[in-house]
């Protein structure tokens, strides 16, 4: 069965810190990933993701991710966090197979510190 | 850019009446999601159509069903709603997951959201 793991409820970086964001994933095959941002009272908006290839993806608003697939890890990152990066992260994954669903996990709030 | 459009961002109901969520698309997306959001539980698929008149109970379908007569129009409601599915309702809709050439990788595009809160 497929199933995403973030296991950081919240996350606090001070601004101008690089940021990191944990994605674990399990789905049969190889997976499609995702990362999704969401503002307050909001819906979900893309971000990323990842197909196949270059195991860093580049992103909306400076956001990149890295897959790692011994790890069964796709973690968000940032170099430089802002204030206005303060919001709640969620990661999916979906396999390959045409009736798969896009699984997510339960999200990440991260708070940017000024 | 693909636009969803939730109808009501804030509704308030009382317990039994129903209620109507609507869904609607513009980028002819073959399929539609409807998600409920909770915090500390991430987002639970209710239910989703992959065509006009089809339906798949999702994670958490009971109390609620769907209507799709339209491609771009997708329906949740509530046959008597309860306190316990006061949550935030979102929408979603992706095109039909095609091969990797095409660069489609079924991801989701979401409304807005709709807050439903039931006394």
């Amino acid at each position: 069965a497929q199933s995403v793991a973030q296991p950081e409820d919240q996350v606090n970086v001070a601004e101008g810190n690089p940021l990191t964001v944990k994605c674990t994933y399990s789905v049969s095959g190889n997976p499609y990933l995702f990362w999704y941002v969401q503002y307050p009272n909001r819906g979900l908006q893309f971000l990323l993701k990842y197909i196949t290839g270059d195991n860093l993806v580049k992103g909306s608003y400076g956001f990149e991710a890295e897959f790692n697939k011994s790890q069964t890890s796709f973690h968000l990152k940032k170099p430089s966090a802002l204030v206005s990066d303060s919001a709640l992260y969620f990661c999916a994954v979906r396999g390959q197979v045409l009736d798969d669903k896009i699984i997510f996990g339960k999200g990440t709030r991260l708070h940017i510190l000024p | 850019d693909v636009k969803v459009t939730q109808s009501s961002r804030y509704l308030v109901k009382r317990t039994g009446e129903k209620v109507f969520l609507e869904c609607v698309q513009d980028m002819d997306h073959e399929n539609m999601f409807w998600y409920r959001q909770d915090p500390g539980l991430g987002l639970r698929l209710i239910y989703f159509s992959y065509d006009v008149k089809m339906k798949e109970k999702g994670d958490i379908p009971e109390g609620y069903s769907v209507s799709r007569e339209k491609k771009e129009r997708f329906s949740l409601i509530l046959e008597s709603a309860s306190t316990n599915q006061t949550s935030m309702y979102l929408c979603a809709s992706s095109l039909v997951l095609a091969d990797l050439l095409s660069g489609n990788t079924g991801e989701l595009f979401f409304g807005e959201g709709s807050r439903l809160t039931v006394l």
